[in-house]
């Protein structure tokens, strides 16, 4: 069954240090999206691909994270510096899209994030 | 904000019961929803989907039902097992707004022996 492949799963980096996500869609997944999800809540959309452009990035704090897809495949998304309120998960999500809905939609396991 | 959301935040139900999980949603544009089920420490994991010229769908031991009039959806599980426990999320599919997948806060789900 086709997964959507994320790394590191588990990372523990200290407040102002660098930390980065790394995302590989499911083969065919045109839309890629990372969410964050915070211990008892919905996951929350921070940025959408289409192919290599952005299609939302409005929820993403831009003083601090960014997210790139080059060739429109696997995607990285970064947090510089990292700051105690980021400890949550780090939730990729790849879809089809047929007109306005979005088949297929899938996520991988997530990046634990823990910021001390 | 958010647009989705769920009556409980938990449910406990005896093993072999059924079980109904509810959600309310307030966009009437939205054209597509969407039950995830997410087990601890994992992503969430697609169960069932209905689309709004619908209102209702059946899977294997699950129903969706939706309620355009008052903008309700729900999740039944039938004979409900140890391995359900988890928290359930309803999605809507925001057709006029970037078509974005939005999530409720979600509903655990805690099974009785």
């Amino acid at each position: 069954e086709a997964e959507v492949a994320q790394s590191p799963r588990y990372k523990i980096t200290e407040k102002s240090q660098a930390v980065a996500f790394w995302c590989d869609p499911i083969s065919g997944h045109a839309t890629l999206y990372w969410y964050r999800q915070i211990l008892g809540q919905g996951p929350e959309l921070l940025v959408q691909f289409q192919d290599e452009s952005v299609v939302d990035d409005s929820q993403l704090p831009k003083d601090r994270f960014s997210a790139e897809r080059l060739k429109g495949v696997d995607s990285t998304l970064k947090i510089q510096p990292a700051e105690l309120g980021d400890s949550a998960m780090y939730l990729c999500a790849s879809s089809l899209k047929d007109g306005p809905i979005n088949y297929g939609y899938t996520f991988g396991s997530g990046t634990r994030l823990t910021v001390v | 904000g958010e647009s989705v959301g769920l009556h409980l935040p938990t449910l406990s139900v005896q093993e072999g019961d059924n079980s109904i999980i509810n959600c309310a949603y307030s966009n009437s544009a939205s054209d597509y929803f969407i039950w995830y089920k997410q087990e601890s420490g994992k992503g969430p994991q697609f169960i069932i989907d209905i689309r709004s010229n619908m209102d209702k769908r059946q899977g294997q031991r699950v129903t969706v039902l939706l309620n355009k009039t008052v903008k309700h959806l729900s999740l039944q599980i039938a004979a409900t097992q140890p391995g359900d426990s988890a928290v359930y999320f309803c999605a809507e599919n925001m057709v006029n707004r970037d078509d974005k997948i939005i999530f409720g806060k979600g509903t655990r789900l805690h099974i009785l022996p």
